[in-house]
């Protein structure tokens, strides 16, 4: 399986100031047909995870644009350019490269 | 609007039975992958099994293998979890997922 490892579990911050989320997966999540299966989830408190990104960078809609993915390979970023108090909540990374999809462990963001 | 609406969720003994049902509204019900993901109490995500389009694929992450079924009806716009000799380590809240749109889940508790 592959396995998704994302720094840091916890993430304090400042309301306004930016946050960023490593994820990084043990295989390179290219496809064969040149493609990288990779999402951000977004899970608030008390509620069902919510897609934000898809394939490395494409925001959803209604995903505000202060959230930005990167990464290419094995090494992705979420962005958070500005945290809003709506952001607190667990992210997850998440690769559909390979059966079984697999998850990072997720990271909390709350508010300092 | 798009609506996963989870229900058969409940309580079982270890080794019964349970079946999960997901109504799915406002999507293209029979061209939509469909899958299952569950998060164990205060635990992340897995993504247990999934579907494709016209049923005749269907994949699994290991601890599920042989136990669970995934199945669809694509006249009925519904995705089904057959879930068999359940242990304590299946309690968790299942959510219906299709793309970027979940459902609100169902709470699955195995206990004696």
């Amino acid at each position: 399986d592959v396995g998704m490892t994302q720094s840091p579990l916890s993430l304090p911050v400042t309301l306004g100031q930016p946050a960023s989320i490593s994820c990084r997966s043990s295989q390179s999540l290219v496809h064969s047909d040149g493609n990288t299966y990779l999402n951000w989830f977004q899970q608030r408190p008390g509620q069902s995870p919510r897609r934000l990104i898809y394939m490395v960078s494409n925001r959803d809609s209604g995903v505000p644009d202060r959230f930005t993915g990167s990464g290419s390979g094995t090494d992705f970023t979420l962005r958070i350019s500005r945290v809003e108090a709506e952001d607190v909540g667990v992210y997850y990374c998440m690769q559909y490269t390979q059966w079984p999809h697999t998850f990072g462990q997720g990271t909390k963001l709350e508010i300092k | 609007e798009v609506q996963l609406v989870e229900s058969g969720g409940g309580l079982a003994r270890p080794g019964e039975f349970l079946r999960l049902s997901c109504a799915a509204s406002g999507i293209t019900f029979s061209i939509s992958w469909m899958g299952w993901v569950r998060q164990a109490p205060g635990k992340g995500l897995e993504w247990v099994a999934t579907t494709n389009p016209d049923g005749n694929q269907k994949a699994y992450v290991d601890s599920v293998k042989g136990r669970f079924t995934i199945s669809r009806d694509n006249t009925k716009n519904s995705v089904y979890l057959q879930m068999k000799s359940l242990t304590t380590e299946d309690t968790a809240v299942y959510y219906c997922v299709s793309g970027a749109h979940w459902g609100r889940g169902a709470l699955v508790t195995v206990s004696s």
